[in-house]
């Protein structure tokens, strides 16, 4: 079954650039989008289509899909960014989601 | 404003059913796939079933293929979630979203099951 691979945490301080990656075999031929959920809530797509923000979504969150990684950056990271995000694909009408990434605003 | 609101979880005994539900309003409910996602406690998301705008055409998780049902009901803008023969790993929180494969673009709050004797 098709699989995606996130790191399980990252680290960056406020105003930094973060990234985080999502590994999956020929990621780039297929689209990918990403989640953020903080602690209660429910996730809230941030990108879709490799590279989209849906509206209300500030512009520092970027996305970009090629080869096996998709990444999705956080430019000048502010606290409120602080929360796990996932990655998710599909493959055979199955959809898939990453293990989810911790990203810590320090 | 797009809202999905899931109804239903409750605790329940191995081996026993459950049936979710979601109220969908402000989008137009029929012209759109909808799906099931959950989240056990502490866990990452784990895609459960989606079903076309139609209702004809389902997909299920390996985890839960034979065992649940998707279901909808257009002219009440609700999608369902028929559970049977549950398990200790089905206990999570169940999402329901608006969306098939490529993205979900709206997710309701969740509803908790908890399968437990």
């Amino acid at each position: 079954s098709y699989e995606l691979t996130q790191p399980p945490s990252v680290s960056v301080s406020p105003g930094q650039t973060a990234s985080i990656t999502c590994s999956g075999h020929k990621l780039g031929y297929k689209y990918a989008c990403w989640y953020q959920q903080k602690p209660g809530q429910s996730p809230t797509l941030v990108i879709y289509q490799d590279t989209k923000r849906p509206s209300g979504i500030p512009e520092r969150f970027s996305g970009s899909n090629s080869g096996t990684t998709a990444t999705l950056t956080i430019s000048g990271t502010q606290a409120m960014d602080e929360a796990d995000y996932y990655c998710q694909g599909w493959d055979s009408d199955t959809v898939v989601f990453g293990g989810g990434t911790k990203l810590t605003v320090l | 404003q797009v809202q999905l609101v899931e109804s239903g979880g409750d605790l329940v005994k191995p081996g026993g059913s459950l049936r979710l539900s979601c109220a969908a309003s402000e989008f137009t409910f029929s012209d759109d796939y909808m799906s099931w996602i959950r989240q056990a406690p502490g866990k990452g998301l784990e895609w459960v079933a989606y079903i076309s705008g139609g209702g004809s055409f389902k997909h299920y998780g390996d985890s839960v293929k034979g065992r649940f049902t998707i279901s909808r009901d257009n002219a009440k803008n609700s999608l369902y979630l028929q559970m049977n023969s549950l398990r200790a790993e089905d206990t999570a929180v169940y999402f329901c979203a608006r969306g098939g494969t490529f993205y979900f673009e709206s997710w309701g709050q969740g509803t908790l099951v908890t399968v437990s004797s």
